[in-house]
């Protein structure tokens, strides 16, 4: 079982471009989330999907965009990358819509310089 | 929005020893849970609490879900090397899949 699967695992960006990080799961959960994690801060969440179709922003969205393409993927775009977004982004999923007993995918390790 | 406080930020403990941390919150969670990540890896799920007062076990892992709702613990006995790592606790109020508050977490070193 592969479980949730994201990728690339490490980016590096200059300031101004962008990139779209991938993250898709095998475990047919219908919600999606993504999360940044920074030294001492734990993990904040930047967007999520609580069904295929829908999206709706978290505790951190400024600076990204999301897509729930079907029911197992769910990505994130940063249209134009900043030293502050600079961090280590995990993908999770979850059976149910309230979002408990999440599996997280392995991480994408990203900088920007 | 809400915030959870989890301490200790560190633990330096010899093997063998308990472990004990916990986590407050300033406002009501209906799901506490305890989650583990390794260096260069995703937190994995240890313990799920749905219920205030509910008390969990996992082999050598115990949690609790205060009664107030508003505060957990996880307790590690005799620790192994194998326990290092970060553990964050999390948790959840409401529905639509709003996603998961985390504690900043509790970095766990044992020395041999």
């Amino acid at each position: 079982n592969a479980g949730v699967t994201q990728t690339p695992k490490f980016q590096v960006l200059k300031t101004g471009q962008s990139m779209t990080l991938q993250c898709a799961q095998d475990m047919n959960h219908n919600s999606m989330y993504w999360y940044r994690q920074d030294p001492g801060m734990g993990l904040r969440l930047i967007y999520y999907s609580a069904s295929e179709g829908t999206t709706d922003k978290g505790e951190v969205p400024n600076g990204y965009n999301v897509s729930r393409l079907n029911k197992r993927e769910f990505s994130l775009r940063l249209e134009s990358a900043a030293p502050s977004q600079t961090s280590v982004y995990f993908c999770a999923s979850s059976s149910t819509a309230w979002g408990t007993e999440a599996f997280f995918g392995q991480g994408t390790r990203l900088t920007v310089v | 929005g809400q915030q959870l406080n989890q301490s200790p930020q560190s633990m330096f403990i010899q093997e063998g020893e308990d472990v004990s941390m916990n986590c407050t919150s300033s406002s009501i969670f209906n799901t506490w849970l305890w989650y583990k990540q390794d260096p260069g890896e995703g937190p994995v799920l240890l313990i799920a609490l749905y219920k205030a007062g509910e008390l969990t076990s996992n082999g050598r892992l115990t949690a609790q879900f205060g009664i107030t709702r508003k505060d957990s613990f996880l307790n590690i006995s005799a620790s192994i090397p194998s326990d290092v790592g970060i553990y964050f606790c999390a948790g959840q109020y409401g529905g639509g899949a709003d996603g998961l508050t985390f504690g900043k977490g509790t970095h766990l070193i044992i020395q041999p």
